[in-house]
Protein backbone atom coordinates (compact mmCIF):
# COMPACT_ATOMS: atom_id res chain seq x y z
CA UNK A 1 0.00 0.00 0.00
CA UNK A 2 1.31 2.95 -1.11
CA UNK A 3 1.78 5.87 1.92
CA UNK A 4 1.01 9.57 2.03
CA UNK A 5 2.98 11.77 -1.31
CA UNK A 6 3.86 15.10 -0.93
CA UNK A 7 5.71 17.41 -2.93
CA UNK A 8 8.32 19.47 -3.01
CA UNK A 9 10.20 18.08 -0.36
CA UNK A 10 12.02 20.98 0.16
CA UNK A 11 11.97 24.87 -0.79
CA UNK A 12 13.48 27.80 -0.23
CA UNK A 13 11.78 31.15 -1.30
CA UNK A 14 12.23 35.03 -0.36
CA UNK A 15 9.83 36.53 1.99
CA UNK A 16 6.47 38.09 -0.15
CA UNK A 17 6.80 35.31 -2.47
CA UNK A 18 4.43 32.54 -3.12
CA UNK A 19 4.59 28.77 -2.80
CA UNK A 20 2.26 25.73 -3.04
CA UNK A 21 2.39 22.16 -1.64
CA UNK A 22 0.92 19.60 -3.12
CA UNK A 23 -0.29 15.84 -0.95
CA UNK A 24 -1.70 13.01 -2.43
CA UNK A 25 -3.53 10.84 0.65
CA UNK A 26 -2.99 6.91 0.87
CA UNK A 27 -6.02 5.83 -1.53
CA UNK A 28 -9.61 5.60 0.19
CA UNK A 29 -8.93 8.05 3.11
CA UNK A 30 -11.65 10.26 3.61
CA UNK A 31 -9.95 12.74 5.72
CA UNK A 32 -6.82 14.86 4.99
CA UNK A 33 -5.19 16.99 7.79
CA UNK A 34 -1.96 19.98 6.80
CA UNK A 35 0.07 20.49 9.99
CA UNK A 36 2.89 23.10 10.47
CA UNK A 37 6.04 22.13 12.48
CA UNK A 38 8.24 24.72 13.57
CA UNK A 39 11.54 23.54 14.91
CA UNK A 40 11.73 22.28 18.44
CA UNK A 41 8.25 22.11 18.69
CA UNK A 42 5.30 19.09 17.98
CA UNK A 43 2.95 19.89 14.49
CA UNK A 44 0.42 22.36 14.62
CA UNK A 45 -3.01 21.36 12.62
CA UNK A 46 -3.46 24.20 10.44
CA UNK A 47 -6.37 22.68 8.67
CA UNK A 48 -8.90 19.05 8.33
CA UNK A 49 -10.62 17.75 5.20
CA UNK A 50 -13.46 15.51 5.86
CA UNK A 51 -13.63 14.40 1.59
CA UNK A 52 -13.69 17.75 0.14
CA UNK A 53 -14.92 19.50 3.21
CA UNK A 54 -13.58 21.53 5.56
CA UNK A 55 -13.57 20.41 9.37
CA UNK A 56 -11.45 22.52 10.97
CA UNK A 57 -9.45 25.44 9.91
CA UNK A 58 -9.26 27.45 13.07
CA UNK A 59 -5.58 27.95 13.18
CA UNK A 60 -5.33 28.47 9.30
CA UNK A 61 -3.69 32.14 8.88
CA UNK A 62 -6.71 33.10 6.46
CA UNK A 63 -4.99 36.04 5.60
CA UNK A 64 -2.15 33.98 3.93
CA UNK A 65 -2.48 30.60 3.72
CA UNK A 66 -5.44 28.98 1.75
CA UNK A 67 -5.83 25.17 1.61
CA UNK A 68 -8.36 23.53 -1.32
CA UNK A 69 -9.21 19.48 -1.51
CA UNK A 70 -9.90 18.93 -5.30
CA UNK A 71 -12.63 15.64 -5.72
CA UNK A 72 -12.23 14.23 -2.54
CA UNK A 73 -8.56 13.10 -3.32
CA UNK A 74 -5.27 15.44 -3.90
CA UNK A 75 -4.70 18.82 -1.94
CA UNK A 76 -2.70 21.78 -2.20
CA UNK A 77 -1.65 24.40 0.47
CA UNK A 78 -0.26 27.38 -0.51
CA UNK A 79 1.11 30.61 1.22
CA UNK A 80 0.96 33.92 -0.60
CA UNK A 81 2.75 36.18 0.68
CA UNK A 82 4.96 34.79 2.29
CA UNK A 83 7.01 35.37 5.83
CA UNK A 84 10.04 34.72 7.55
CA UNK A 85 7.83 33.00 10.33
CA UNK A 86 6.61 30.80 7.89
CA UNK A 87 9.37 28.68 7.61
CA UNK A 88 8.60 24.63 8.78
CA UNK A 89 8.43 21.93 7.98
CA UNK A 90 4.39 21.10 6.09
CA UNK A 91 3.23 17.65 6.80
CA UNK A 92 0.21 15.97 5.72
CA UNK A 93 -1.21 13.03 6.92
CA UNK A 94 -4.32 11.22 5.88
CA UNK A 95 -6.90 8.64 7.97
CA UNK A 96 -9.83 6.38 6.86
CA UNK A 97 -12.04 8.50 8.64
CA UNK A 98 -11.13 10.58 12.48
CA UNK A 99 -8.75 7.39 13.54
CA UNK A 100 -5.11 6.27 13.06
CA UNK A 101 -3.43 9.05 11.12
CA UNK A 102 -0.52 8.49 8.52
CA UNK A 103 2.19 10.88 7.62
CA UNK A 104 4.23 11.80 4.49
CA UNK A 105 7.58 12.67 4.51
CA UNK A 106 6.98 16.47 4.71
CA UNK A 107 7.84 19.58 3.08
CA UNK A 108 10.76 21.58 4.26
CA UNK A 109 10.26 25.22 3.72
CA UNK A 110 12.84 28.05 4.42
CA UNK A 111 11.73 31.32 3.64
CA UNK A 112 14.94 33.92 3.62
CA UNK B 1 -8.40 23.30 25.55
CA UNK B 2 -6.08 20.47 25.43
CA UNK B 3 -2.43 21.03 26.20
CA UNK B 4 0.00 18.06 25.88
CA UNK B 5 3.72 18.60 27.30
CA UNK B 6 6.11 15.85 27.22
CA UNK B 7 9.26 16.59 29.74
CA UNK B 8 12.61 16.17 29.37
CA UNK B 9 13.19 17.69 26.02
CA UNK B 10 15.92 15.69 25.24
CA UNK B 11 17.48 12.42 27.16
CA UNK B 12 20.65 10.70 26.59
CA UNK B 13 21.20 7.05 27.62
CA UNK B 14 23.85 4.52 27.31
CA UNK B 15 22.97 1.02 24.83
CA UNK B 16 20.91 -1.76 26.70
CA UNK B 17 19.07 0.60 29.16
CA UNK B 18 15.78 0.52 29.76
CA UNK B 19 13.78 3.81 29.23
CA UNK B 20 10.48 5.91 29.86
CA UNK B 21 9.19 8.89 28.39
CA UNK B 22 7.05 10.87 29.81
CA UNK B 23 3.88 12.69 28.12
CA UNK B 24 1.41 14.48 30.38
CA UNK B 25 -2.30 16.30 28.62
CA UNK B 26 -4.83 18.73 30.78
CA UNK B 27 -7.82 17.72 29.34
CA UNK B 28 -8.95 13.68 30.66
CA UNK B 29 -11.37 13.53 28.43
CA UNK B 30 -9.07 12.42 25.47
CA UNK B 31 -10.57 10.04 22.68
CA UNK B 32 -7.11 8.34 22.06
CA UNK B 33 -3.50 8.80 22.68
CA UNK B 34 -1.08 8.51 19.58
CA UNK B 35 3.16 7.86 20.35
CA UNK B 36 5.00 8.93 16.87
CA UNK B 37 8.75 8.39 15.70
CA UNK B 38 10.38 10.87 14.19
CA UNK B 39 13.75 10.81 12.16
CA UNK B 40 15.54 13.95 11.01
CA UNK B 41 14.52 15.65 8.60
CA UNK B 42 11.31 12.67 8.34
CA UNK B 43 7.94 12.57 8.82
CA UNK B 44 6.10 11.24 11.77
CA UNK B 45 5.79 7.21 12.11
CA UNK B 46 3.20 6.13 14.01
CA UNK B 47 4.34 3.70 17.12
CA UNK B 48 1.18 2.94 19.11
CA UNK B 49 -2.39 4.52 19.70
CA UNK B 50 -4.14 3.28 22.66
CA UNK B 51 -8.10 3.84 22.52
CA UNK B 52 -9.43 5.99 26.08
CA UNK B 53 -10.88 2.60 26.68
CA UNK B 54 -7.47 1.03 26.85
CA UNK B 55 -4.82 1.05 29.73
CA UNK B 56 -1.50 -0.31 26.96
CA UNK B 57 -0.65 -1.31 24.11
CA UNK B 58 2.66 -3.02 23.40
CA UNK B 59 4.53 -3.70 20.08
CA UNK B 60 8.25 -5.57 20.31
CA UNK B 61 9.84 -3.48 22.72
CA UNK B 62 7.82 -0.52 22.91
CA UNK B 63 4.98 -0.74 25.71
CA UNK B 64 2.90 2.46 25.80
CA UNK B 65 0.59 3.39 29.00
CA UNK B 66 -2.36 5.73 29.42
CA UNK B 67 -3.90 6.54 33.07
CA UNK B 68 -7.11 9.28 31.72
CA UNK B 69 -7.10 9.95 35.51
CA UNK B 70 -3.75 11.39 35.78
CA UNK B 71 -3.27 13.22 32.41
CA UNK B 72 -0.57 11.07 31.85
CA UNK B 73 1.16 8.46 29.33
CA UNK B 74 4.37 6.92 29.28
CA UNK B 75 6.19 4.98 26.51
CA UNK B 76 8.68 2.44 28.03
CA UNK B 77 11.80 1.55 25.45
CA UNK B 78 13.14 -1.83 26.49
CA UNK B 79 16.78 -2.53 25.52
CA UNK B 80 17.91 0.62 23.64
CA UNK B 81 19.87 0.33 20.74
CA UNK B 82 21.46 2.87 18.85
CA UNK B 83 18.49 2.62 16.40
CA UNK B 84 16.00 4.12 18.74
CA UNK B 85 17.68 7.67 18.24
CA UNK B 86 14.93 9.78 17.06
CA UNK B 87 12.15 12.26 18.56
CA UNK B 88 9.25 11.11 19.76
CA UNK B 89 6.20 12.92 19.46
CA UNK B 90 3.00 12.01 21.89
CA UNK B 91 -0.75 13.32 20.52
CA UNK B 92 -3.77 13.50 21.81
CA UNK B 93 -6.91 12.86 20.10
CA UNK B 94 -9.31 15.54 21.43
CA UNK B 95 -12.39 14.59 22.78
CA UNK B 96 -15.64 13.86 20.26
CA UNK B 97 -12.81 12.07 18.30
CA UNK B 98 -12.77 15.19 15.41
CA UNK B 99 -9.45 13.39 14.23
CA UNK B 100 -7.43 16.25 15.31
CA UNK B 101 -4.22 15.71 16.72
CA UNK B 102 -2.37 17.41 19.80
CA UNK B 103 1.43 17.15 19.84
CA UNK B 104 3.54 17.52 22.33
CA UNK B 105 6.89 19.17 21.75
CA UNK B 106 8.69 16.04 21.55
CA UNK B 107 11.83 14.21 23.49
CA UNK B 108 14.88 13.76 21.47
CA UNK B 109 16.38 10.34 22.45
CA UNK B 110 19.83 9.57 22.11
CA UNK B 111 21.03 5.84 22.60
CA UNK B 112 24.96 6.16 22.82
CA UNK B 113 26.90 2.74 21.57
Amino acid sequence: EAGVAQSPRYKIIEKRQSVAFWCNPISGHATLYWYQQILGQGPKLLIQFQNNGVVDDSQLPKDRFSAERLKGVDSTLKIQPAKLEDSAVYLCASSLVADEQYFGPGTRLTVT
Amino acid sequence: KQEVTQIPAALSVPEGENLVLNCSFTDSAIYNLQWFRQDPGKGLTSLLLIQSSQREQTSGRLNASLDKSSGRSTLYIAASQPGDSATYLCASHGSGNTGKLIFGQGTTLQVKP
